[in-house]
């Protein structure tokens, strides 16, 4: 069983659908991250927590540390969020950065 | 412009020809880290460093060297290059991996190698 489970793997959805992505993982964290990738490679930082809610225009990050699981929001989604999203843990242990397999999302016009 | 920068961005070479893939950044990160990315994989860490002169395995160091001589620059070094280490491969950075309020990542544009 991988340490950090993304789900769903793969998503369609309307332009203009909230979208939902979650990961779940199972060691001791220190942090959590959010990244988003383009189609063409490049990736980017969307949120890092510890604890709580974070908001970046209408994007959303929520952890529950007790339960182990964090959720990306996307609220009026738009074909340019079409990306693969990815969840990666710090390990509160050794500090190593533990990665999800990405969550490949396409937004329909 | 705070910056992760690799070289060079696509490169196509022979089975055993040494190769150097350059990563600087100019944010003063002390943690750096080299990752590969394969179809259906996901991101796979090779090496990572937590500070000048400290560097240590990830979970696919096999074939692949680094050094941590300066804080901005963390080269990969491919000895022996072979067709299993074609890959994308990035490099990222952040303030501090013990600080976890400092540890957001910053990645590069990734380096696309083809090795034949």
């Amino acid at each position: 069983k991988n340490e950090v489970e993304q789900s769903p793997q793969n998503l369609t959805a309307q332009e203009g659908e909230f979208i939902t992505i979650n990961c779940s993982y199972s060691v001791g964290i220190s942090a959590l991250h959010w990244l988003q990738q383009h189609p063409g490679g490049g990736i980017v930082s969307l949120f890092m927590l510890s604890s709580g809610k974070k908001k970046h225009g209408r994007l959303i990050a929520t952890i529950n540390i007790q339960e182990k699981h964090s959720s990306l929001h996307i609220t009026a989604s738009h074909p340019r969020d079409s990306a693969v999203y990815i969840c990666a843990v710090r390990v509160d242990s050794n500090y190593q950065l533990i990665w999800g397999a990405g969550t490949k999302l396409i937004i329909k016009p | 412009e705070a910056q992760v920068t690799q070289n060079p961005r696509y490169l196509i070479t022979v089975t055993g020809k040494k190769l150097t893939v350059t990563c600087s950044q100019n944010m003063n990160h002390e943690y750096m880290s080299w990752y590969r990315q394969d179809p259906g994989l996901g991101l796979r860490q090779i090496y990572y460093s937590m500070n000048v002169e400290v560097t240590d395995k990830g979970d696919v160091p096999e074939g692949y060297k680094v050094s941590r001589k300066e804080k901005r620059n963390f080269p990969l070094i491919l000895e022996s290059p072979s067709p299993n280490q074609t890959s994308l491969y990035f490099c990222a950075s952040s303030l501090s991996a013990y600080n976890s309020g400092a540890n957001v990542l910053t990645f590069g544009a990734g380096s696309r190698l083809t090795v034949l």
